[in-house]
């Protein structure tokens, strides 16, 4: 089945512990992406990835790491996680740059206290 | 950059009435216009999308209209069911130039009331 999973779907962590979020594809596709989701402000870009270590910010990139060493996998990673970045996480992929569709991860639900 | 507006933030209807979500959009490079729906519990899977070529389209209960020159889009979904209910986004994107990054507006919550 082709799917976007990411781990963990939950997670509550403290200030300051570094914490990664995995996240994997089994289409093949080049383009991942990054986001969050806050009440009220919709979705968010937090990085993206055009291909094998090539990544790039999106509009919300502060307090973020990610890395593309192979094409299926691209986690995000929090060094010092803060209580602001409490938020609903959702990895995406898609077949290539331009007006493909993306496919979204069942979400991360990340509360740092 | 792209600012993308959603209206409105909560539809409440009753089962078989139409819905209507529209969006605004700044960009006039932008030629991309999907529609994502966001169940509960679960990522946003894409549902319908225009390109800028087109004026509308549809499938099945679902259709989409864009006005270039308003920059304006909506979403139209006629006999609403129960398992409509959810939160939808628009997005739009321009093609090329370097510009990989779709703008989402901030979602609508429809609620379908049986």
């Amino acid at each position: 089945e082709a799917q976007v999973t990411q781990n963990p779907r939950y997670l509550i962590t403290v200030t300051g512990k570094k914490l990664t979020v995995t996240c994997s594809q089994n289409m093949n596709h080049e383009y991942m992406s990054w986001y969050r989701q806050d009440p009220g402000l919709g979705l968010r870009q937090i990085y993206y990835s055009m291909n094998v270590e090539v990544t790039d910010k999106g509009d919300v990139p502060e307090g973020y790491k990610v890395s593309r060493k192979e094409k299926r996998n691209f986690p995000l990673i929090l060094e010092s996680p803060s209580p602001n970045q409490t938020s609903l996480y959702f990895c995406a992929s898609s077949l290539a740059r331009g007006d493909y569709e993306q496919y979204f991860g069942p979400g991360t639900r990340l509360t740092v206290t | 950059g792209e600012n993308v507006e959603q209206h409105p933030s909560t539809l409440s209807v009753q089962e078989g009435d139409s819905a209507v979500i529209k969006c605004t959009y700044s960009d006039s490079a932008s030629n991309y216009f999907p529609w994502y729906k966001q169940e509960l519990g679960k990522g946003p899977q894409l549902i319908i999308d225009i390109r800028s070529n087109v004026g509308e389209k549809k499938d099945q209960r679902i259709a989409v209209t864009l006005n270039k020159t308003a920059k304006h889009f909506s979403l139209h979904i006629t006999e609403t069911q129960p398992e409509d209910s959810a939160v939808y986004f628009c997005a739009a994107k321009a093609s090329g130039g370097g510009s990989y990054i779709p703008t989402f507006g901030r979602g609508t919550s429809l609620i379908v009331h049986p």
